[in-house]
């Protein structure tokens, strides 16, 4: 089944203790993003990549670090987390990078940061 | 920046009413997206429309877009209660990036 996968699904942690967001995707997709969703300011992407090892800053990419090192993952790293990056996580992918494709969401992350 | 202004923010109907949401935006637009994201769950996507003037259609669903490519919109004919969720629009804007509407979020009274 073609699908997006992403873990944990419910993280509540301290902060300052590194943390990785995983997110696969099954599609050969090249398109692959993070976003966070808040209530009242919709979603809001973190960082996006094009291709393998290629890696570009979203909107909100304070905090937050990422990699594509193999094409199926696109994990998300936050080095020292802190409340204010509690939120609902998605990644996303989608197959071409031309913005006329559908994103494809996987299930969602909900961290809590203590 | 740019920016798409997505109205209402919430819609509140009867089972049975229709239901319309507009995304809106000061530039013309290349293209736009439309997804549905059930409470608890994840943006699903449902449509793109490119060409303007487009109108597209889904069972009850009708998706629009406007003929400047300035603004489109969603109708859903005579709501059932699984239609319940939030409706984000989305587009590409000039720097490689989907601009997303914050969403309208629907509640159906049974």
């Amino acid at each position: 089944e073609a699908q997006v996968t992403q873990n944990p699904r419910y993280l509540i942690t301290v902060t300052g203790k590194k943390l990785t967001v995983t997110c696969s995707q099954n599609m050969n997709h090249e398109y692959m993003s993070w976003y966070r969703q808040d209530p009242g300011l919709g979603l809001r992407q973190i960082y996006y990549s094009m291709n393998v090892e290629v890696t570009d800053k979203g909107d909100v990419p304070e905090g937050y670090k990422v990699s594509r090192k193999e094409k199926r993952n696109f994990p998300l790293i936050l080095e020292s987390p802190s409340p204010n990056q509690t939120s609902l996580y998605f990644c996303a992918s989608s197959l071409r990078a031309t913005f006329n494709q559908p994103q494809h969401f996987g299930d969602g992350t909900r961290l809590s940061i203590l | 920046g740019q920016q798409v202004m997505q109205i209402p923010q919430y819609q509140h109907v009867q089972e049975g009413e229709d239901f319309t949401t507009y995304c809106n935006s000061s530039t013309t637009l290349s293209n736009i997206q439309w997804y549905k994201q059930r409470p608890g769950g994840h943006p699903v996507f449902l449509i793109q429309l490119v060409k303007s003037g487009e109108v597209k259609k889904q069972k009850r669903l009708t998706f629009q877009f406007g003929e400047a490519k300035k603004n489109s919109s969603l109708h859903i004919t005579a709501t059932q209660t699984t239609d319940v969720g939030t409706y984000f629009c989305a587009y590409a804007g000039n720097n490689r990036k989907l601009i997303w509407g914050l969403g309208t979020s629907l509640a159906v009274n049974p």
